[in-house]
């Protein structure tokens, strides 16, 4: 069974930094795509970047409103992925979900919330 | 970045309706749309890949079509278990664009 454990929320103030983990089992970690979705309070979902496979280079994309503030990594040795957020803004305080990108989204965590107020 | 408008935004139904969804991108993406259903606290489930394929373990309830631009989410025979907001995704061009949802509700 996928499973997707994600860590690291809680609160920080404007202009601090973060990191998420988002931890997987059940499946062949190093030969997926996986990618971060985030979710404000009451509003809906938001795409904010994906890390390619090492076949693929590990290269990553990331949405307009987080590229440059946001770096995308992982460990496959881990099994683990993770989100640095540095430069922090309160318009980033949302649940954070690891998907793994396959087939679009097919399995997502439980997600982490982060929020972003002084 | 290409825009995805989801009608309606709400729905009311009965348990045992069938509801259909719709979904529109601002451009052409092909078949490459996903849809998605989330209940209040809970992560997204994902429902139909490639704009027609199940995910494993959803039930055949659950139908999707189209193709291009103009793309809809089917559910028939309506279970407390549906009401929910669904919400569909483009995954033809980064970034990828989700819909702005549609909560459907109990009448």
């Amino acid at each position: 069974e996928v499973q997707l454990v994600e860590s690291g929320g809680g609160l920080v103030q404007p202009g601090g930094s973060l990191r998420l983990s988002c931890a997987a089992s059940g499946f062949t970690f190093s030969d997926h795509y996986m990618d971060w979705v985030r979710q404000a309070p009451g509003k809906g979902l938001e795409w904010v970047g994906r890390i390619r496979n090492k076949a693929n280079s590990y290269t990553t994309e990331y949405a307009a409103s987080v590229k440059d503030r946001f770096t995308i990594s992982r460990d496959d040795s881990k099994n683990s992925l993770y989100l640095q957020m540095n430069s922090l803004k309160t318009e980033d305080t949302a649940v954070y979900y690891c998907a793994r990108g396959y087939r679009s989204f097919d399995s997502w965590g439980q997600g982490t919330l982060v929020t972003v107020s002084s | 970045d290409i825009q995805m408008t989801q009608s309606p935004s709400s729905l009311s139904a009965s348990i045992g309706d069938r509801v259909t969804i719709t979904c529109r991108a601002s451009q052409g993406i092909s078949n490459d749309l996903a849809w998605f259903q989330q209940k209040p606290g809970k992560a997204p489930k994902s429902l139909i890949y490639a704009a027609s394929s199940l995910q494993s373990g959803v039930p055949s309830k659950f139908s999707g079509s189209g193709s291009g631009t103009d793309f809809t989410l089917t559910i028939s025979s309506l279970q407390p278990e549906d009401f929910a907001t669904y919400y569909c995704q483009q995954y033809d061009t980064y970034p990828y664009t989700f819909g702005q949802g549609t909560k459907l509700e109990i009448k």
